[in-house]
């Protein structure tokens, strides 16, 4: 149990339509991250959320955007899905500064049709 | 490019022995190592972490060796046990903001 929760655990799309997810931190853990994860390889960074503001971001498209509230809850949005956004969305958790543990929840199943 | 990789994709482990999963990284800037466990349908596990400042780190049944020289890492399972079935992964961090993950190695253990 990492406190790290994430709704919803699975959801099917359509092609075209527009997802978001989200994402409750583990307590005190101001520090939240999106990974995207296809199957059979490792977790993708798509951006990190730090005091609200994205603190950095991967190679993912500009239909990739995120929230952070004043909570450190967070959520992540995709516009315009496409096939290959099939895969299992992840968050994580951490305290700000860099060496800190990082917390993964059970992520988000995505299925685009 | 920069790259965390996983020397074998699969290991098969009798139950009761000892595991040995190794990894290679090529950014030489990294400062920060984790092992994830991820089962099937689940989020990765934090197991254990080393800091590049660190040879060696142990916990509970567990071990990470660091070797900055050549750029590898290796986490070792004491006494394999069927829980320990799962996909392992190791991740970097360079000092930002971002762990680079390797494609994972799956762990199966024989009984």
């Amino acid at each position: 149990e990492t406190g790290v929760t994430q709704s919803p655990t699975h959801l099917i799309k359509t092609r075209g339509q527009q997802v978001t997810l989200r994402c409750s931190s583990q307590s005190g853990h101001n520090t939240v991250s999106w990974y995207q994860q296809a199957l059979g390889q490792g977790p993708q960074f798509i951006f990190q959320y730090y005091r609200e503001e994205e603190n950095g971001r991967g190679n993912f498209p500009p239909r990739f955007s995120g929230l952070q509230f004043p909570n450190y809850s967070s959520e992540l949005n995709v516009n315009a899905l496409e096939l290959d956004d099939s895969a299992l969305y992840l968050c994580a958790s951490s305290p700000q500064g860099f060496g800190n543990t990082i917390y993964f929840g059970e992520g988000s199943w995505l299925t685009v049709v | 490019g920069e790259s965390v990789g996983l020397h074998l994709p699969t290991l098969s482990v009798q139950e009761g022995d000892n595991s040995i999963i190794n990894c290679a990284y090529s950014n030489s800037a990294s400062d920060y190592f984790i092992w994830y466990k991820q089962e099937s349908g689940k989020g990765p596990q934090f197991i254990i972490d080393i800091r590049s400042n660190m040879d060696k780190r142990q916990g509970q049944r567990v071990t990470v060796l660091l070797n900055k020289t050549v750029k590898h890492l290796s986490l070792q399972i004491a006494a394999t046990q069927p829980g320990d079935s799962a996909v392992y992964f190791c991740a970097e961090n360079a000092n930002d903001y971002k762990l680079s993950f390797g494609a994972g190695t799956t762990v199966t253990v024989r009984a």
